[in-house]
C-alpha cells in the first residue's frame, strides 16, 4: 500500500539554525500539506501546496517557514532560524485532490520530531 | 477552532463494539465529516468519511444523523491496537485544511 514517508525521524538542532524536513508524498497525489503537533497539544495545520504554489497557509506559517517541491518526488519544509518553540512533531500529508469530497482524504506520514536546543 | 465536540475519553472492552460520538451542530451543507485516529504520536490515520449517508469500510462504520448535526463512529470489534485518540473533523469542499480538535482518547481494555 502506498504511503507518505518522512526523513529524518528525529532532528536535533541549535536555536537559530536552519532545518529542512523532507517528505515523499504518495506518487499520484497532487496536493501536499504540512502540519505540526507540539507535545501534548493539538495537530495544527501549517500550509497546503499545489502546482508549485502555496494554496493556503495558517497564521503559524510566517516568514520563517517555506515549502518547496525541489523535484518530482520530494516536498520540503524549511525553517530558516529555529526557535525553541518550533520544537514539535511535523507531519507531512498528501491527497489526490482538493477539499472534501466523496473520494478524497489526506494521508499522513509518520512525522519528524524536531528538537530545538 | 474545531467545529466538533467529542467526549475527552472513553473505555471499551476488547472484542466489543466501540461507539464514538461527535457533535457537529453547526455543520453546513458543503462540509463532510471525517474521522482520523492517532496512535501514540504517530501520524494521523484516515478511518472513514461521509456527507449524509451512512458509510462502512474495512475499518469502521459511520452513522450520520438525518439532520447531520451529529455522527457516531463504530469500531465493530475493538482490539487493543485500536487504543488511540480519535478525531472527528468537518471539512468543506472548498478548503484544504483539516482542523483537529482534542479528540476522544479511546482505551480498549483486555
Amino acid at each position: 500500500e502506498p504511503e507518505v514517508t518522512q526523513t529524518p525521524s528525529h532532528q536535533v538542532t541549535q536555536m537559530g539554525q536552519e532545518v529542512i524536513l523532507r517528505c515523499v508524498p504518495i506518487s499520484n497525489h497532487l496536493y501536499f500539506y504540512w502540519y505540526r503537533q507540539i507535545l501534548g497539544q493539538k495537530v495544527e495545520f501549517l500550509v497546503s501546496f499545489y502546482n508549485n504554489e502555496i494554496s493556503e497557509k495558517s497564521e503559524i506559517f510566517d516568514d520563517q517557514f517555506s515549502v518547496e517541491r525541489p523535484d518530482g518526488s520530494n516536498f520540503t519544509l524549511k525553517i530558516r532560524s529555529t526557535k525553541l518553540e518550533d520544537s514539535a512533531m511535523y507531519f507531512c500529508a498528501s491527497s489526490e485532490s482538493w477539499g472534501a469530497s466523496s473520494y478524497n482524504e489526506q494521508f499522513f506520514g509518520p512525522g519528524t520530531r524536531l528538537t530545538v536546543l | 477552532d474545531a467545529k466538533t465536540t467529542q467526549p475527552p475519553s472513553m473505555d471499551c472492552a476488547e472484542g466489543r463494539a466501540a461507539n464514538l460520538p461527535c457533535n457537529h451542530s453547526t455543520i453546513s451543507g458543503n462540509e463532510y465529516v471525517y474521522w482520523y485516529r492517532q496512535i501514540h504520536s504517530q501520524g494521523p490515520q484516515y478511518i472513514i468519511h461521509g456527507l449524509k449517508n451512512n458509510e462502512t469500510n474495512e475499518m469502521a462504520s459511520l452513522i450520520i444523523t438525518e439532520d447531520r448535526k451529529s455522527s457516531t463512529l463504530i469500531l465493530p470489534h475493538a482490539t487493543l491496537r485500536d487504543t488511540a485518540v480519535y478525531y472527528c473533523i468537518v471539512q468543506e469542499t472548498s478548503g484544504s485544511r483539516l482542523t483537529f480538535g482534542e479528540g476522544t482518547q479511546l482505551t480498549v481494555n483486555p
